[in-house]
């Protein structure tokens, strides 16, 4: 299966304070896309990372990805409440051309 | 620039009925997908487009149709609409087949009573 596996699936904070989100994924891949979904609204793309990056910032944003274990993980310091939403990754492979989603992380910053 | 756009934003339709959403993809991008998300579930690849042509399908019947025009513009059609059907649809648009993030419209919420 192509999707990746988001972990956990929902996560409470305070703002301020880090989040970090997992994403486990199967195939090989060309690069890894972490996407924001407000609720009921459209997904925003947050970052990519290359096959041959390991680690990637923007802004308060970290991602790692560790190819050998097939995972991933998007850290965003000093949350904010304007950051609850669900945060979702997306392992990309040429040969299939497409994006494809597992359930997410439901992230909740509480001020 | 108007970025991805839906129409409609939201829509109610009857078990059996038939519906179709439009999507116009953000300027300079010629390939479109579609999505259905569940309540609660992450968007699921229902098929994308490029030159007019389906060119990817995901695990959906064949009452789950499509069509984009030269403008890029693309049509998602559903036909006998099941309960089951009930979801936010979501169209996203890239420039290409090669490896380029996505941008997403806000979605078409589709309610079947």
């Amino acid at each position: 299966s192509q999707q990746g596996e988001e972990d956990p699936q929902a996560l409470s904070i305070q703002e301020g304070e880090n989040a970090t989100m997992n994403c486990s994924y199967k195939t090989s891949i060309n690069n890894l896309q972490w996407y924001r979904q407000n609720s009921g609204r459209g997904l925003v793309h947050l970052i990519l990372i290359r096959s041959n990056e390991r680690e990637k910032h923007s802004g308060r944003l970290r991602v790692t990805l560790d190819t050998s274990k097939k995972s991933s993980s998007l850290l965003i310091t000093a949350s904010r409440a304007a950051d609850t939403a669900s945060y979702f990754c997306a392992p990309w492979n040429t040969g299939f051309q497409k994006l494809v989603f597992g359930t997410g992380t439901r992230l909740l910053v509480s001020p | 620039d108007a970025g991805v756009t839906q129409s409609p934003t939201h829509l109610i339709k009857t078990r059996g009925q038939q519906v179709t959403l439009r999507c116009s993809p953000k300027s300079g991008h010629d390939t479109v997908s579609w999505y259905q998300q569940a309540l609660g579930q992450g968007p699921q690849f229902i098929f994308q487009y490029y030159e007019e042509e389906e060119r990817q399908r995901g695990n959906f019947p064949d009452r789950f149709s499509g069509h984009q025009f030269p403008n890029y513009s693309s049509e998602l059609n559903v036909n006998a609409l099941l309960l089951g059907d009930s979801a936010l649809y979501l169209c996203a648009s890239r420039q290409g087949q090669g490896v380029r993030s996505a941008f997403f419209g806000q979605g078409t919420r589709l309610t079947v009573v």
